[in-house]
């Protein structure tokens, strides 16, 4: 496998406009968890699925932010509009029922 | 609620010196836990997990963490540090029964020759 993949892995956007990030789990596993790292705030968690099934979006900041998780095999991230504080590297990890987390890359996105 | 706790944010051994790394966690069951390492412009590796079992785990790199139930801790150590382990780590709970996972605020190594 491949690993998590994520995409884009940079992204520049201009405030007011919709961003989307995009990340492919690791076949077989049944959670996926979306992430934000800055460097006051740390490794937060913004949202996370199960089988597909958004679980707890507690740490979705504002209504801005919304995620889906279509089928077992992606999910995205849509920030809209994005403002400038939404500056962040966005990580997308899965894990199996008694596994690690396995993590992307992540995706670096500046709101200009 | 579920929590994570690293005490330390910053920390400086000298190369070849000891480590422990502080994690207390909070959560009302047995957790998940584990210990992630994370180099500058680069994703999350795992140095090792503890979900039951032997509570003293060995990972890679030469780390090493005990789960302390008592102290509701899982701290993590190498006896002696390598210039190449500067990066950032964070402790991790996960919910057996939610699976929510969790992190601490990281603690960054820095190693001095």
């Amino acid at each position: 496998d491949a690993g998590v993949i994520q995409s884009p892995r940079h992204e520049v956007t201009e405030m007011g406009q919709e961003v989307t990030l995009r990340c492919k789990p690791i076949s077989g596993h049944d959670y996926l968890f979306w992430y934000r790292q800055t460097m006051m705030r740390g490794l937060e968690l913004l949202i996370y699925f199960n089988n597909n099934v958004p679980i707890d979006d507690s740490g979705m900041p504002e209504d801005r932010f919304s995620a889906k998780m279509p089928n077992a095999s992606f999910s995205t991230l849509k920030i809209q509009p994005s403002e400038p504080r939404d500056s962040a590297v966005y990580f997308c990890a899965s894990r199996g029922f008694s596994t690690e987390a396995f993590f992307g890359q992540g995706t670096r996105l500046t709101v200009v | 609620a579920q929590s994570v706790t690293q005490p330390d944010i910053h920390i400086t051994v000298s190369e070849g010196a000891s480590l422990e790394l502080r994690c207390n966690y909070s959560y009302g069951a047995t957790p998940y836990l584990f210990w992630y390492v994370q180099s500058p412009g680069q994703g999350l590796q795992l140095l090792l997990k503890y979900f039951s079992g032997d509570t003293l785990v060995q990972g890679i790199k030469g780390f090493e963490a005990e789960f302390k139930r008592s102290q509701s801790s899982f701290n993590l150590r190498k006896p002696s540090v390598h210039w190449s382990d500067a990066a950032e780590y964070f402790c991790a709970v996960c919910s057996s029964n939610t699976g929510k996972l969790i992190f601490g605020q990281g603690t960054t190594l820095q190693v001095k020759p």
